[in-house]
């Protein structure tokens, strides 16, 4: 069965306090990880996709990596605007459907 | 463009009501894809379309729901009749590779069953 592992569940930061949210998968066949950005009341909003071990994307504040069996999305010098939940979610080869984490919630404190 | 467009916004009906649940993907994607989420499980994909024909539908919970995609523009997602447990927040996603790439979220339906 696919499983996707994020953590923390929460973390609050204070605004200009970098850190990183963790994503792990079931290690084979993976076609694709994603990362979505999710506000309260809306839907989740596409932020990169990563497709090999080594990859690395950034934007803005975020830079998203890839391993093996994990992603990271850093978030570095964050602003109050990043508060949100923060959803990865994985795709593996034979079947196109996403199968998403739980999420992270992430506060960030002026 | 205008993303994907979902009607209602919010839904609340009586036990043993019908729903009807309406998506419009981007103009140009051929993949549309119906999730739901709950608190308590997250967000899980429910059917999907590919040039509005259904490939998986595992994620169904029940004979209760339904899907259909007459044309490229338009999708609905019936429940008949609906229960409490149905409340959840509905979202419709389309992307233009097969479901391959990226997925592209409508705003989502609330929806509540008294």
């Amino acid at each position: 069965e696919d499983q996707v592992t994020q953590s923390p569940e929460a973390l609050r930061l204070q605004e200009g306090e970098s850190s990183s949210l963790n994503c792990s998968y079931t290690v084979s066949g993976l076609r694709g990880l994603f990362w979505y950005r999710q506000d309260p009341g809306k839907g989740p909003e596409f932020l990169f996709t990563l497709y090999s071990a080594g990859e690395e994307k950034e934007k803005e504040r975020l830079k998203a990596t890839l391993t093996k069996k994990e992603s990271f999305l850093h978030i570095t010098a964050p602003k109050p605007e990043d508060s949100a939940t923060y959803l990865c979610a994985v795709q593996y080869f034979g079947n196109e459907k996403l199968t998403f984490g739980t999420g992270t919630r992430l506060t960030i404190i002026p | 463009d205008a993303g994907v467009i979902q009607s209602p916004r919010h839904e609340v009906t009586e036990m043993g009501q019908e729903v009807t649940l309406r998506c419009k993907p981007i103009s140009g994607h051929n993949s549309l894809f119906w999730y739901r989420q709950t608190m308590m499980r997250g967000l899980e994909l429910l059917i999907y379309f590919n040039n509005n024909v259904p490939i998986d539908d595992s994620g169904m919970p029940e004979d209760r729901f339904s899907a259909k995609m007459p044309n490229a523009s338009f999708s609905t997602l019936k429940i008949q009749p609906s229960e409490p447990r149905d409340s959840a927040v509905y979202f419709c996603a389309s992307s233009s590779r097969g479901g391959a790439y990226e997925q592209y979220f409508g705003p989502g339906t609330r929806l509540t069953v008294t």
